[in-house]
């Protein structure tokens, strides 16, 4: 099983709808991020969470809600999907600031038509 | 906020070294320069990490320049499966910020 497990792995919907992206992980890692990326482009930040009472706006977190329920889930909300939020969504876990490495998920692709 | 600059692109023949440079010429004195890769669409994977002594570790060699200003990633004997995005990182506070990387094609 993987370590950073994320869900839907691919969705498609419609513009207003409420979408969520769902992050688990079992690394027991505190820290939980959530990227997006576009094609051709790096990633950006949109919300990281330090543990379960820590949620942090990142870069382009407008449009965007979060939601720690546990340390091991960390859900993306998009309220009202609009085709600009059509992209590749990370999430990805690490255990502390100055930690070697980020551990990412297999990613989700979301198209909002 | 450090910002890296990389090449968009490079090639390289299998089995041969690949260098990949990255400057951060406004680099602070504690912050660390990570490299991570991205092959096709799945999630990026640590390469190695450094604040200002040569790194090396079983994937790769990361070479830092003595003002820090820029560094070089190092495959010793590129791959095939090497072919991807290559992301230069300076850890700015407490996240990582990517920039678009360097796509590495090795051919054979």
């Amino acid at each position: 099983d993987a370590d950073v497990t994320q869900t839907p792995r691919n969705r498609i919907t419609k513009t207003g709808k409420r979408i969520m992206l769902e992050c688990s992980q079992t690394k027991g890692h505190d820290r939980m991020y959530w990227y997006r990326q576009d094609p051709g482009l790096g990633l950006r930040l949109i919300y990281y969470s330090f543990d379960v009472k820590d949620i942090n706006k990142g870069e382009i977190s407008d449009g965007y809600s979060v939601s720690r329920q546990a340390q091991a889930k960390f859900s993306l909300s998009l309220e009202s999907a609009i085709p600009n939020q059509t992209a590749l969504y990370f999430c990805a876990t690490s255990d502390q600031v100055g930690s070697k490495d980020l551990t990412f998920g297999a990613g989700s692709r979301l198209t909002v038509l | 906020d450090a910002k890296t600059t990389q090449p968009p692109s490079m090639d390289c023949a299998e089995g041969r070294a690949a260098n990949l440079p990255c400057n951060h010429s406004t680099i602070s004195g504690n912050e660390y320069v990570y490299w991570y890769r991205q092959i096709h669409s799945q999630g990026p994977q640590y390469i190695i990490h450094g604040l200002k002594n040569n790194e090396t570790n079983e994937m790769a060699s990361l070479i830092i320049t003595e003002d820090r200003k820029s560094s070089t990633l190092i495959l010793p004997h590129a791959t095939l499966r090497d072919t991807a995005v290559y992301y230069c990182i300076v850890r700015t506070g407490n996240k990582l910020v990517f920039g678009a990387g360097t796509i590495l094609r090795v051919k054979s």
